[in-house]
């Protein structure tokens, strides 16, 4: 089974809906993140939680936000999507050792119409 | 702030070296590498830290120019699994979050 897994992996919604985006783990890493990659811009980076009682904006958080229900799960909400926020998703998470690697779930691809 | 990848793209034959770049303009604490194929998820290639630790696959080769905050991946005798596009990730020293270049997408053909 995937380590990190995300739900769902495709969703088309109109805008002006809300969203969710869910991440689990099975890693036992207190680190969750959340990007955004659109083609030829790389990752951005949205929201990270270094613990349950400890989440931070990214570079681009405008227009999301997050949820940290459990260690295990970090979810994303967009509450009135917008077509700009076409675009594929990725959770991931790390140790909390100082410089640790990420790792990514599958990702989530999400079109707003 | 974001890094600079460079070059954007590198087409290359099997067996042949390549050298991908990433740059920044503030002081690096760490340089994460990460390969992603179409369609995937990025995986972990490799961390180089300030100080000269690295941590990583061993077959894997970069640098870290701490100077110059800019680091190297070195692909050599290149194999048709290379081919991918390559993300480097930057931590600021003490911020504990990484920025992501643009990528470096190569290709590596028969």
């Amino acid at each position: 089974d995937a380590d990190v897994t995300q739900t769902p992996r495709n969703r088309i919604t109109k805008t002006g809906k809300r969203i969710m985006l869910e991440c689990s783990q099975t890693k036992g890493h207190d680190r969750m993140y959340w990007y955004r990659q659109d083609p030829g811009l790389g990752l951005r980076l949205i929201y990270y939680s270094f613990d349950v009682k400890d989440i931070n904006k990214g570079e681009i958080s405008d227009g999301y936000s997050v949820s940290r229900q459990a260690q295990a799960k970090f979810s994303l909400s967009l509450e009135s999507a917008i077509p700009n926020q076409t675009a594929l998703y990725f959770c991931a998470t790390s140790d909390s050792d100082r410089a640790s690697e990420q790792y990514f779930g599958p990702g989530t691809r999400l079109t707003v119409t | 702030q974001q890094p600079v990848q460079s070059p954007q793209a590198v087409i290359l034959r099997e067996g042949e070296d390549a050298v991908i770049n990433c740059s920044s303009s503030k002081a690096l604490y760490s340089v994460h590498w990460y390969r992603q194929k179409h369609g995937e998820a990025p995986v972990f290639l490799m961390i180089l830290l300030k100080g000269g630790e690295q941590k990583g696959h061993e077959k894997i080769s970069a640098s870290f120019n701490e100077k110059k905050q800019q680091s190297s991946l070195y692909l050599t005798a290149s194999q048709l699994s290379y081919s991918g596009t390559y993300f480097c990730g930057t931590e600021e020293s003490g911020n504990n979050r990484l920025a992501f270049g643009k990528g470096n997408q190569v290709v590596v053909i028969p």
